[in-house]
């Protein structure tokens, strides 16, 4: 099993729709969690930070976290075609960052 | 130039070529990272160096050679490789790697085919 699943996608929306990415886990030791995103030709880049369970938000995104179900989730209100591209979930412990293989995000216009 | 930088953005090489990936940040952290980003998989973490020691090594195959000359620069020799080394490369820096609240910040990733 391996320790964080991730949808790889594509997952293609209209804009103005909320998006829903989600993470699942299998180690109870993460106690950090982070969603990066990455655009084509890019490297990843740091959107959300949170630590331990409950929500955060910041503008459009709000980040939320279930340790007791060990699921983590993005989401993203009314998606922009600017939102296309690569979101990636990782979450750490210690000095232990692990990666989702990221879900492909596609907002149409 | 800011943030993390890396040359060249693409490369092409044989398997019997020898040649080198070069990252450069200039955000004064202390420790560098060198990644491998294969279509539909994880990121992979290949080597870490904090303070310019090597500080982790996850079981990469001898034909990839890291070298960390000071805290900004990051090298990763490359020779006879396979065609399944073929992937991007991603080099990333942070502040203090052993911290929980450490952030990892990446270059743009040199996309790398070995013929």
């Amino acid at each position: 099993q391996k320790e964080v699943e991730q949808d790889p996608g594509p997952l293609s929306v209209p804009e103005g729709a909320i998006v829903s990415l989600n993470c699942t886990y299998s180690n109870s030791a993460f106690q950090y969690f982070m969603w990066y995103r990455q655009y084509s030709r890019k490297g990843p880049e740091l959107l959300m930070y949170t630590y331990s369970s409950g929500n955060k938000e910041d503008g459009r995104f709000t980040a939320q976290v279930d340790k007791s179900s060990k699921y983590i989730s993005l989401f993203i209100r009314d998606s922009q075609p600017s939102d296309s591209a690569t979101y990636l979930c990782a979450m750490r412990y210690g000095n232990k960052l692990v990666f989702g293989a990221g879900t492909i995000l596609r907002v149409k216009s | 130039e800011t943030g993390v930088t890396q040359t060249p953005r693409h490369l092409v090489m044989g398997m019997t070529n020898k040649k080198s990936l070069k990252c450069e940040q200039h955000l004064g952290h202390n420790a560098m990272y060198w990644y491998k980003q294969s279509a539909k998989k994880p990121l992979e973490l290949m080597f870490v160096y904090s303070l310019e020691e090597r500080v982790e090594n996850n079981s990469v195959p001898s034909r990839f050679s890291p070298e960390c000359p000071n805290s900004s620069h990051l090298f990763l020799h490359l020779h006879t490789l396979q065609p399944e080394d073929s992937a991007l490369y991603l080099c990333a820096s942070s502040q203090v790697w052993t911290s929980d609240t450490d952030t990892q910040y990446f270059g743009p990733g040199t996309r790398l085919t070995v013929l």
